[in-house]
This record gives structure tokens, C-alpha cells and sequence, in this order.
């Protein structure tokens, strides 16, 4: 079982629609929770960090943790074209420096 | 305010040669950290650098050496490449505060061994 698990999609979704991203992970000492934007050909880019249970909103996006569970979601409401990217999810236990991520989720929203 | 440098941004090596990968940050972060990201594999973990003076194994170092030389940098080498190790190579650095915690990511080196 990988550490962090995603759905490589892609996921497509029309334009104006919610796209829901999901990411499950093996480590229950896990305590901190990632979601990056990675375009073709370009660095990822931090969105949305989220350590506590329930729903973080910024913007368009929200994110949402259940660690009972062991899932972290990412929501991106009115889905514009411009999101096309691939979305990696990463997750850290506080004990240590190092960034697990999963292989990342292409989402391709339809003009 | 550049953010994290890397270079080259790309190369061409051929099999048994070496080479450094270079990376920088002015963000004045602790940490540092060097990921391969290979199709389908997503980023994985090659050496960290928790603070200036210390390096520590990732999930891949195998083929690689690190020097953190100071706080702002943190280069990567390939000793004798191997098409195996044709990639892309991500710097990263990162901070953490009380609330939060942010990493960064450099624009990538993109390297094919043949």
C-alpha cells in the first residue's frame, strides 16, 4: 500500500462545476496536510494547507480533513479552465521534516 | 527576491558521467530538500537538509550525494549517472511557523542520461 493514495483522472469537469479531489493516507501520525498545483511543465505551487479536522476554505478552494478516517479532500468550487493542472497532496507527520506526496490527480476542466 | 534557484534547467549526460545540481533559496529557510519526479511516480524524496550543517536520507538517495554548504544552499551530485536517473529534480526549502508551514519549490532541472 502507498503512503499516499490519489486517483491519477484524469477527473474532467465542465466549467462552473465543483471538483472534488480526494487523497487517502497510510500514516495515522500524520499531522500536517498538503494540496499543490503542478502545471505541465512547471513546479509545484502551494494552495491549501489544512492540520485540523473539518474544512479550511480560501478562496475558491476548500479543503477538508478527516483523520479518523484518513482522508483529505480538496474542493474547488466554479472550476475555471485556468485550474487545469495536476493536483498533488502531501502529507508530513510533525516528528519528522519530510514531505510524502502522492502521485497527483490531473484535473482537466472543459471550456 | 528570486525565491529558490536551480540550475542547470537542463542536461544531457552520458552514462558513468557526473555532475552538480545547484540550488539556492534567499528566503533564509532552514530546511532544504532535493525530489526526483518521474511519470506516474509523483515527487519522491532523495536527500533533506533539516537545518545548515545537517543532510539526511530520503526515500531514494541511492546514486546521489548532498552538500548543504551553507543555509542558502543545497547542491545534489551524481557521481556516475545512469539512464535510471533521468528525471526531473525539484529543490525545495521550507519554513514553519506556529500556524503554518510552506514549502517551495524551484523551477526544476530537467536531466536525460543516455
Amino acid at each position: 500500500q502507498k503512503e499516499v493514495e490519489q486517483n491519477s483522472g484524469p477527473l474532467s469537469v465542465p466549467e462552473g462545476a465543483i471538483a472534488s479531489l480526494n487523497c487517502t493516507y497510510s500514516d495515522r501520525g500524520s499531522q500536517s496536510f498538503f494540496w499543490y498545483r503542478q502545471y505541465s511543465g512547471k513546479s509545484p505551487e502551494l494552495i491549501m494547507s489544512i492540520y485540523s479536522n473539518g474544512d479550511k476554505e480560501d478562496g475558491r478552494f476548500t479543503a477538508q480533513l478527516n483523520k479518523a478516517s484518513q482522508y483529505v479532500s480538496l474542493l474547488i468550487r466554479d472550476s475555471q479552465p485556468s485550474d487545469s493542472a495536476t493536483y498533488l497532496c502531501a502529507v508530513k507527520n510533525s516528528g519528522t521534516y519530510k514531505y510524502i506526496f502522492g502521485t497527483g490527480t490531473r484535473l482537466k476542466v472543459l471550456a | 527576491n528570486a525565491g529558490v534557484t536551480q540550475t542547470p534547467k537542463f542536461q544531457v549526460l552520458k552514462t558513468g558521467q557526473s555532475m552538480t545540481l545547484q540550488c539556492a533559496q534567499d528566503m533564509n529557510h532552514n530546511s532544504m530538500y532535493w525530489y526526483r519526479q518521474d511519470p506516474g511516480m509523483g515527487l519522491r524524496l532523495i536527500y533533506y537538509s533539516a537545518s545548515e550543517g545537517t543532510t539526511d536520507k530520503g526515500e531514494v538517495p541511492n546514486g546521489y550525494n548532498v552538500s548543504r554548504l551553507n543555509k542558502r544552499e543545497f547542491s545534489l551530485r551524481l557521481e556516475s549517472a545512469a539512464p535510471s536517473q533521468t528525471s526531473v529534480y525539484f529543490c525545495a526549502s521550507s519554513e514553519k511557523s506556529l500556524a503554518s508551514e510552506t514549502q517551495y519549490f524551484g523551477p526544476g532541472t530537467r536531466l536525460l542520461v543516455l
